[in-house]
């Protein structure tokens, strides 16, 4: 069974500009997620999607983050512009709904 | 979410058994704890999940107690692949998971 794909792995872009990260979930997944992980800590829910429709974005900066999830599969998360304190790895993750989450292997963003 | 509580690091011995902590005292009575590792540069990985009961699995025990107010996930033979961050998370099914600061586990040769 094919995981969660994300790209890029890595990007590396200066402040106020724009970035985008892409995730294709596990086929049949309806619940995506998208977590921030900043170095040395946990990972941060962003936002939660049930198919195409928001659960939880209530720890989203929405004056510089957005996300959709267009068709209820595959998601983007957009950051415009971008602040240094944005550097982080970004993590996508899905689930049939409830119990296990499966997460890919990230989007390491670096802002100089 | 209930919060929980872990030790910041811990070091175990390659083909010993490690037994990783967590208090949760104010769990209630529909969450569920979870366990997850992080292993450097992936994303977190499903380890366990338990409500009371203890839970077995091909990776790990879990051992909740009767109260529910603590656990312990049991790596039984751990290997240096084991060397990980450990989250320990209380939660509702369906609900957000979210990740404390975890116990990073080394294994020693």
């Amino acid at each position: 069974e094919a995981g969660v794909a994300q790209s890029p792995r890595y990007k590396i872009i200066e402040k106020r500009q724009s970035v985008a990260f892409w995730c294709n979930p596990i086929s049949g997944h309806a619940t995506l997620y998208w977590y921030q992980q900043i170095l040395g800590q946990g990972p941060k829910l962003l936002i939660q999607f049930q198919n195409n429709g928001v659960v939880d974005d209530s720890q989203l900066p929405k004056d510089r983050f957005s996300a959709e999830r267009l068709k209820g599969v595959d998601s983007t998360l957009k950051i415009q512009p971008a602040k240094l304190e944005d550097s982080a790895v970004y993590l996508c993750a899905s689930s049939l709904g409830g119990g296990e989450l499966f997460f890919g292997e990230g989007s390491r963003l670096t802002v100089l | 979410d209930a919060k929980t509580t872990q030790p910041p690091s811990m070091d175990c011995a390659e083909g010993r058994a490690a037994n990783l902590p967590c208090n949760h005292s104010t769990i209630s009575g529909n969450e569920y704890v979870y366990w997850y590792r992080q292993i450097h540069s992936q994303g977190p990985q499903y380890i366990i999940h338990g409500l009371k009961n203890n839970e077995t699995n091909e990776m790990a025990s879990l051992i909740i107690t009767e109260d529910r107010k603590s656990s312990t996930l049991i790596l039984p033979h751990a290997t240096l692949r084991d060397t990980a961050v450990y989250y320990c998370i209380v939660r509702q099914n369906d609900y957000k998971l979210s990740f404390g600061a975890g116990t990073t586990v080394t294994v020693r040769a």
